[in-house]
């Protein structure tokens, strides 16, 4: 079965410094989601991946799926208190497998 | 456009209770997947509905069991309900396996 691992677990910068959250798979990715979490709500959809190589943005967000689709990092520059929340990134398998597999997310303080 | 949204929004049960929660999806979804998220972890997936058919499930036991209406609604409902089962459950609607749009969950706990 598919698993992902998010590093790091937990991340604390001050506000205006850019930051990286890693997402590494142990299968190829047919698509990689970014979601962002406040704590105990729904997920909020950020970005999604396919294709190897690519790259999306969003405002100050960045996600990129490497050229073997199995790692994506998601950038965030000059961070602001408003990012602070949890990061997950879900995995597709694609085929006849309809599920998404998630990663235990990173939690991000941004101190003002 | 509404996304999807979750009813109730929090709920209390007993051990050994049953619990229905319900999900309406986003419009011009027409397929419902729910999940279960315990404290510090990432969602589970239990299973999806698509033509009112379960079309996946994960490893979840047979407690956990679902239905999708017509209007491609949903409900899932756990039996016997264990302290294990305290977590945020929620549900995710896309168009045919793409793009899944999540509601804001059910808060169950139990005791």
């Amino acid at each position: 079965s598919q698993e992902l691992e998010q590093s790091p677990q937990s991340l604390i910068v001050q506000e205006g410094k850019n930051l990286t959250i890693n997402c590494t798979s142990s299968k190829t990715l047919y698509g990689l989601y970014w979601y962002k979490q406040k704590y105990g709500e729904g997920l909020i959809f950020l970005m999604m991946l396919q294709k190897g190589g690519e790259e999306k943005s969003h405002e100050k967000i960045t996600a990129k799926l490497d050229e073997k689709k199995q790692q994506s990092s998601l950038h965030i520059t000059a961070s602001q208190p408003s990012h602070a929340g949890i990061y997950l990134c879900g995995a597709d398998s694609g085929g006849s497998n309809y599920k998404l597999t998630f990663g235990k997310g990173t939690l991000l303080t941004v101190n003002p | 456009d509404a996304g999807v949204t979750q009813s109730p929004t929090h709920l209390i049960k007993t051990r050994g209770q049953q619990v229905t929660l319900r999900c309406s999806p986003k419009s011009g979804h027409d397929t419902v997947s729910w999940y279960q998220q315990a404290l510090g972890q990432g969602p589970q997936f239990i299973f999806q509905y698509y033509e009112e058919e379960e079309r996946q499930r994960g490893n979840f036991p047979d407690r956990f069991s679902g239905h999708q209406f017509p209007n491609y609604s949903s409900e899932l409902n756990v039996n016997a309900l264990l302290l294990g089962d305290s977590a945020l459950y929620l549900c995710a609607s896309s168009l045919a396996g793409y793009g899944y749009t999540f509601g804001s969950g059910t808060r169950l706990t139990v005791v």
